[in-house]
């Protein structure tokens, strides 16, 4: 069946910009996370949805960073006025439900880059 | 804070050579510990799920076992295909995964 599918797969923006990047999780899985992987450094959690609640913001790194799900589905995630330093992959993964046993199954990522 | 250190960095195979990477964690009451495959320029693909220490899963040429401080992750008989980027990820409490900074295997032919 389809994995979870991200867009775009490349962005390349100006500092000062505003982003959005996409996740389409697996049909079917309430659940859906955000998480970014820097360069050199490992899988850095951002948020979770259960549903179209964000039930755990607490990896957001600043409030220029917001996502939201709608339709229990598709889930966009926003960074506003780009920094240098928000230049990572954005990794998106769901799972049918939150927890274990349930496991976490990841999209491709999109790299951003801002320059 | 939970932490999830793995060991080595990075390990040099010789096709045909076994060997085994360690995936050590501090967390405050273990739901899951989770093992991924992340290729260059891909998402993390799963391969296991560990609940509880003494229990060990297979997958080919793959076998991940589990202690109260500790899983290994061991590579039998290694092909270069098996060449990768292997993550641990724990779960505790809540339900975000806590990851390693990852070990990159490279098995030469």
């Amino acid at each position: 069946g389809a994995g979870v599918s991200q867009s775009p797969s490349n962005k390349v923006t100006e500092k000062g910009k505003d982003v959005e990047l996409r996740c389409d999780p697996i049909s079917g899985h309430t659940a859906l996370y955000w998480y970014r992987q820097s360069l050199g450094q490992g899988l850095e959690f951002l948020i979770y949805f259960q549903g179209n609640s964000a039930p755990d913001k607490s990896g957001l790194p600043s409030d220029r960073f917001s996502a939201e799900r709608t339709g229990g589905s598709v889930s966009t995630l926003t960074i506003q006025r780009t920094q240098q330093e928000d230049s990572a992959v954005y990794l998106c993964a769901s799972s049918l439900s939150p927890g274990a046993p349930y496991e976490q199954y990841f999209g491709p990522g999109t790299r951003l880059t801002v320059t | 804070e939970d932490q999830v250190t793995q060991s080595p960095e990075a390990l040099r195979l010789q096709e045909g050579e076994s060997s085994s990477l360690n995936c050590s964690y501090t967390v405050s009451g273990l739901r899951g510990l989770f093992w991924y495959r992340q290729d260059p320029g891909k998402g993390p693909e799963f391969l296991f799920t560990l609940y509880s220490a003494g229990e060990e899963k297979e997958k080919e040429r793959l076998k991940a076992t589990l202690t109260k401080k500790e899983s290994f992750l061991h590579i039998t008989a290694p092909k270069p295909e098996d060449s990768a980027t292997y993550l641990c990820a724990v779960q505790a409490s809540d339900y975000k995964l806590s990851f390693g900074a990852g070990t990159t295997v490279t098995v030469r032919a």
